[in-house]
């Protein structure tokens, strides 16, 4: 009964691959987000979606594209791995727009080393 | 300047002892505000709102200052459970979050 999940929990790939992360959440919430966390511990958000509309994307790269097939769902597509996406990447949702007071419940987390 | 700062840490005390944090965030448009724990390797979990009256959850209390847009969490009587990093959170409008960089508590006993 998992209420945000994330998979696979540990990614171990090579410069230049493509990867993906899942995420699903079980909270009945309408938007989504992707924070990046580096080996500082700094926690930055990268991409929000509200009932399957981008609504942030913080100057990411354009190698990573999220895809939201449903609400319940926000997958990361990573094209070209480099060494410094190395991070843990964390999925999150909450029930509206967080412009207002509702929670962000955040996954278990991906971390991805790239070699 | 970043759009949240927070006390550098790290903060080391014994059993007990009594805590605080601050937080300043630049963004006099902010809307809401959270302090948030997370442990090693884990994900960051909701510790409590704040809100401009103040609020109180058991030994924590939580205070926002609008008008100095200044944010702090008190921790009374810390025990060893209460070792993590603890993030401050602000909400601005079109839904996004800008999260501190943390403060790390150590209460040892």
């Amino acid at each position: 009964d998992t209420a945000v999940s994330q998979t696979p929990k540990y990614l171990v790939t090579q410069m230049g691959n493509d990867k993906s992360i899942k995420c699903e959440q079980n909270l009945g919430h309408d938007t989504m987000y992707w924070y990046k966390q580096d080996s500082k511990k700094f926690l930055k958000i990268m991409f929000s979606y509200n009932n399957k509309e981008l609504i942030i994307n913080e100057t990411v790269p354009n190698r990573f594209s999220p895809k939201s097939p449903d609400k319940a769902h926000l997958n990361l597509h990573i094209n070209s791995l480099e060494l410094g996406d190395s991070a843990v990447y964390f999925c999150a949702s909450s029930q509206t727009v967080a412009g207002a007071t509702d929670t962000q419940y955040f996954g278990p987390g991906t971390r991805l080393t790239v070699l | 300047r970043k759009e949240v700062e927070q006390d550098p840490g790290p903060f080391n005390v014994p059993e007990g002892a009594t805590v605080a944090f601050n937080c300043t965030y630049s963004n006099s448009a902010s809307q809401s505000f959270f302090w948030y724990r997370q442990d090693c390797r884990k994900e960051p979990k909701l510790l409590m709102s704040v809100y401009s009256s103040g609020n109180e959850d058991g030994r924590f209390t939580a205070q926002l200052n609008r008008a100095s847009q200044y944010i702090s969490l008190l921790i009374r009587d810390s025990k060893l459970s209460d070792s993590a990093t603890y993030l401050c959170v602000v909400n601005g409008n079109a839904g996004k979050s800008t999260f501190g960089d943390g403060t790390t508590l150590t209460v040892k006993p």
